[in-house]
């Protein structure tokens, strides 16, 4: 049973466009987040969701607006696509949003995000 | 500006032998410190984590090691399996702040 999942795994699609990213996890776990990895392999904190309220934005673009309908779910969604928002995008979940000892972060297996 | 910095970007270790995987960290408001594996594909797994308030930590074939006055840890892997070679992230935290991440460091362990 999968604890964290993404859709899709990849998407390739035109700048300007608009796409979402979903994300669900069966954990019960209070808090989400979204991290981005880049071409350079640094993974950063994108955004983080404590019981369905923002509670992190780092200077993330304001095309990207994450939205979370229930706790179990914070999805991406990110208009007019440019060619840096090519990445490879990572949902994950935890207890407590420092992940501390027994609250580790799960993570799902990435979206590869690719903007032509 | 990377607060938490790995500087091999790669390592190669013959199987059977210590892997120690290095990391770095500029913040001393850190106080919690983790190891994440991630293969190709996948999301990063939890691996090892250590309190600032320790200096080692020990869990089965893996040890992390803190040196505080030096902002300094690592990840040792004994022995050294196959199928350890991934990705190793370093991440670190503050309390209530999302982690920082390294870079990564990829393992490579050899028959």
């Amino acid at each position: 049973d999968t604890a964290v999942s993404q859709t899709p795994k990849y998407l390739v699609t035109q700048m300007g466009n608009d796409k979402s990213i979903k994300c669900e996890q069966n954990l019960g776990h209070d808090t989400m987040y979204w991290y981005k990895q880049d071409s350079k392999k640094f993974l950063k904190i994108m955004f983080s969701y404590n019981n369905k309220e923002l509670i992190i934005n780092e200077t993330v673009p304001n095309r990207f607006s994450p939205k979370s309908p229930d706790k179990a779910h914070l999805n991406l969604h990110i208009n007019s696509l440019e060619l840096g928002d090519s990445a490879v995008y990572f949902c994950a979940s935890s207890q407590d949003p420092s992940g501390r000892v027994g609250d580790t972060q799960y993570f799902g297996p990435g979206t590869r995000l690719t903007v032509l | 500006d990377q607060q938490v910095k790995q500087n091999s970007p790669s390592l190669s270790v013959q199987e059977g032998r210590i892997s120690i995987l290095n990391c770095d960290y500029t913040n001393s408001m850190f106080d919690y410190f983790l190891w994440y594996k991630k293969y190709p594909a996948e999301g990063p797994t939890f691996l090892i984590s250590i309190s600032s308030i320790k200096d080692k930590n020990e869990d089965g074939r893996f040890t992390v090691f803190l040196n505080k006055s030096a902002k300094h840890l690592s990840l040792h892997i004994v022995p050294s399996q196959p199928g350890d070679s991934a990705v190793y992230f370093c991440a670190a935290s503050t309390p209530g702040y999302a982690l920082n991440f390294g870079k990564g460091t990829s393992l490579l362990v050899t028959p």
